[in-house]
């Protein structure tokens, strides 16, 4: 069974605070999600990574793949209320198989 | 922008009974897929689709679930006999050959 452990699985902090979440496995994956999931709501993708070492940005949100492509970071700088959610990591395995979620971060931003 | 769209956003049954939930996919998407989430717990795979037929499912899609494409558009989940246990959102989603995929809003099912 291929796992994916989110850390941390709670995460409260101040608006204005810098944060990371991240994703480990022992697999490698194909391609790695991003996900943003509101309450009653589908998760809504933020990025794909696919290249060992590649990191992507979105405005204030940094996002690494390992080198192995077993591991990924979510880097949020600045953090603001809006970004209060449940942030999902999704592996996915070649030729388009299932995607393997992580449990997700609960991140909750105070004004 | 294209977005995967599920219908109904409820649907509330009795157990025992059949109920199909509907997704039309993004349509220049080739790879289909259905997982669920029950409340509080974390998204689970159930199957994927892929030039019409099931590339890979779990052990969740037992004898009860079945997948569809019945036309050029829709792709559909039944499950046969609903179960307590089988109240969940059920998610559709679609993709690329890169793997990315993209989420519906979500079918909450509620078995009474």
């Amino acid at each position: 069974t291929q796992l994916l452990e989110q850390s941390p699985q709670f995460l409260s902090i101040q608006e204005g605070e810098n944060l990371t979440v991240y994703c480990n496995s022992s697999s490698v994956f194909s391609s790695l999600q991003w996900y943003r999931q509101e309450p009653g709501e589908g998760p809504v993708l933020l990025v794909t990574v696919v290249t060992g070492g590649e990191v992507k940005k979105l405005k204030r949100l940094t996002f690494q793949f390992g080198d192995a492509r077993k591991d990924s970071s979510l880097h949020i700088t600045a953090a603001q209320p809006g970004d209060t959610g449940l942030y999902l990591c999704a592996g996915a395995f070649p030729n388009a198989g299932k995607s393997t979620f992580g449990d997700g971060t609960t991140l909750t931003v105070k004004p | 922008e294209p977005e995967v769209t599920q219908t109904p956003s409820h649907q509330v049954t009795q157990m025992g009974q059949e109920v199909i939930l509907r997704c039309v996919p993004i349509s220049n998407h080739l790879y289909f897929y259905w997982y669920r989430q029950i409340l509080g717990q974390k998204v689970e795979f159930l199957v994927s689709f892929y030039n019409n037929e099931i590339s890979e499912k779990s052990e969740i899609f037992d004898d009860q679930f079945s997948v569809e494409r019945p036309d050029g558009s829709n792709f559909t989940l039944k499950i046969r006999s609903t179960k307590l246990e089988d109240s969940a959102m059920y998610f559709c989603a679609s993709g690329t050959v890169d793997s990315t995929q993209y989420f519906g809003p979500g079918t909450r099912l509620t078995v009474l």
